[in-house]
């Protein structure tokens, strides 16, 4: 089984400059999830999918960011314009369901942002 | 406050001995709680989930809960230098809903 699949691995950005990141979950997970992990921290979630739906985005800067789950499978995710305190591992993440934490949720390898 | 507070180490053990791992949280209506191990340069992989209060053992890995202290450990046994990584405890609020992440704890397994 493939797990959560993400791209680019790594990006490199002049700041002002938007940038977009991409997300496949494992086949078959509603619920889809994406993270901002800065060095030193624990993962910080910025959204949260149910299918197509954006059921928690309250932690997402949507001054700057924007995300979308488009026939609630793959994602995207997009800054534009990028600041010099974006600079992190962007996270995407699936599981089966999100009611009562039941589910263990899966992790794609993150797309390291330097913004510069 | 931190909603889930760890020590962040580094925490270092000679290979053998037992890693004791701790993290406290915030929300005491808190019912789902997860230990993740992440390798440098990795990404976070569950390696142990409880909900109920006590003891839950998996191979070398037994995770500890007490809801009446808020707190959740992780224990480590026979400890192998593989093992040296971060530690990530995750509490899920109490509606369910939301994960929240610890900053971590590292820990370094000596040869």
């Amino acid at each position: 089984e493939a797990g959560v699949v993400q791209s680019p691995r790594y990006k490199i950005i002049e700041k002002k400059q938007p940038v977009a990141f991409w997300c496949n979950p494992i086949s078959g997970h509603n619920t889809l999830y994406w993270y901002r992990q800065n060095l030193g921290q624990g993962p910080e979630l910025l959204i949260r999918y149910e299918n197509e739906e954006a059921v928690d985005d309250s932690q997402l800067p949507k001054d700057r960011f924007s995300a979308e789950r488009l026939k609630g499978v793959d994602s995207t995710l997009k800054i534009q314009p990028a600041e010099l305190g974006d600079s992190a591992v962007y996270l995407c993440a699936s599981s089966l369901g999100s009611s009562g934490g039941a589910s263990a949720t899966d992790f794609g390898p993150g797309t390291r942002l330097t913004v510069l | 406050q931190k909603e889930v507070e760890q020590n962040s180490g580094p925490l270092s053990v000679p290979e053998g001995a037992i890693a004791s791992l701790n993290c406290t949280y915030s929300d005491r209506g808190s019912q789902s709680f997860f230990w993740y191990r992440q390798y440098s340069g990795k990404s976070p992989e569950l390696i142990m989930f409880i909900y109920s209060n006590g003891d839950k053992e998996d191979g070398r890995f037994t995770a500890q809960l007490n809801k009446a202290s808020q707190y959740v450990s992780l224990l480590i046994r026979d400890s192998q230098p593989s093992d040296s990584a971060t530690y990530l405890c995750a509490v899920n609020s109490s509606g369910g809903f939301k994960t929240i992440f610890g900053a971590g704890t590292r820990l370094f397994v000596k040869a």
